[in-house]
């Protein structure tokens, strides 16, 4: 079965330290890759997203996720975090062959301390 | 759009009674999915649908689970009888086909 795996399960940092989350997948075929960010008390909205092209892509406030398929891999970065990026950060994937359902990895909790 | 739509916000109900949440996906969208969110076990996919149809249910916890998507602009999710345990936060959501999900704002279920 499909799987997506966030080895970081918490993450504490300072304001303006460099940030990165990991993300694999399990599956090795032609695959959509997301990053969803849940603020506190919210649902879940998309940072970015790859289907295809750049494997180094842009997202929403300041984040950006790099493709490496051989390492089955899309972790994502941002350079220096803000205390506001406190939120849970969720991994997932489409198997656009199969099913097309998301498979989500358990989510990394970050908290930026000010 | 509004986005994906769903009610009530909060529920508060007692143990044993029946509790109905309420969905309407963005308009188009052709993929309709039921999660559910607690801190130990996180985001659960109950079930979805395409184009109406539940495709997978493997995740509905037991038999007080049911859901229906009577047609494209509705779905329900029903617990009957509630219990302490179905205490969560519901989320509904929708897509197009391999596009970007949208989630909907969440029901809050206590069950007492």
């Amino acid at each position: 079965a499909q799987s997506v795996s966030q080895h970081n399960h918490h993450v504490i940092l300072s304001e303006a330290a460099s940030l990165e989350l990991g993300c694999n997948y399990s599956y090795g075929g032609t695959v959509n890759l997301f990053w969803y960010v849940q603020y506190p008390g919210q649902h879940l909205q998309l940072l970015l997203k790859y289907f295809s092209g750049d494997p180094l892509v842009k997202g929403i406030k300041g984040f950006e996720a790099e493709f490496i398929k051989s390492k089955f891999s899309f972790n994502l970065r941002k350079p220096s975090v803000q205390w506001s990026d406190t939120a849970e950060y969720f991994c997932a994937v489409i198997d656009t062959s199969g099913t097309y359902k998301y498979i989500f990895g358990t989510g990394t909790r970050l908290k930026v301390l000010a | 759009d509004a986005g994906v739509i769903q009610s009530p916000r909060h529920e508060v109900t007692e143990m044993g009674q029946e509790v109905t949440l309420r969905c309407k996906p963005i308009s188009g969208h052709d993929y309709l999915f039921w999660y559910r969110q607690t801190m130990m076990r996180g985001l659960e996919l109950l079930i979805y649908f395409n184009n109406n149809v539940p495709i997978d249910d493997s995740g509905m916890p037991e038999d007080r689970f049911s859901a229906k998507m009577p047609n494209a602009s509705f779905s329900t999710l029903k617990i009957q009888p509630s219990e302490p345990r179905d205490s969560a936060v519901y989320f509904c959501a929708s897509r197009d086909t391999v596009n970007e999900q949208f989630f909907g704002p969440g029901t809050r279920l206590t069950v007492l």
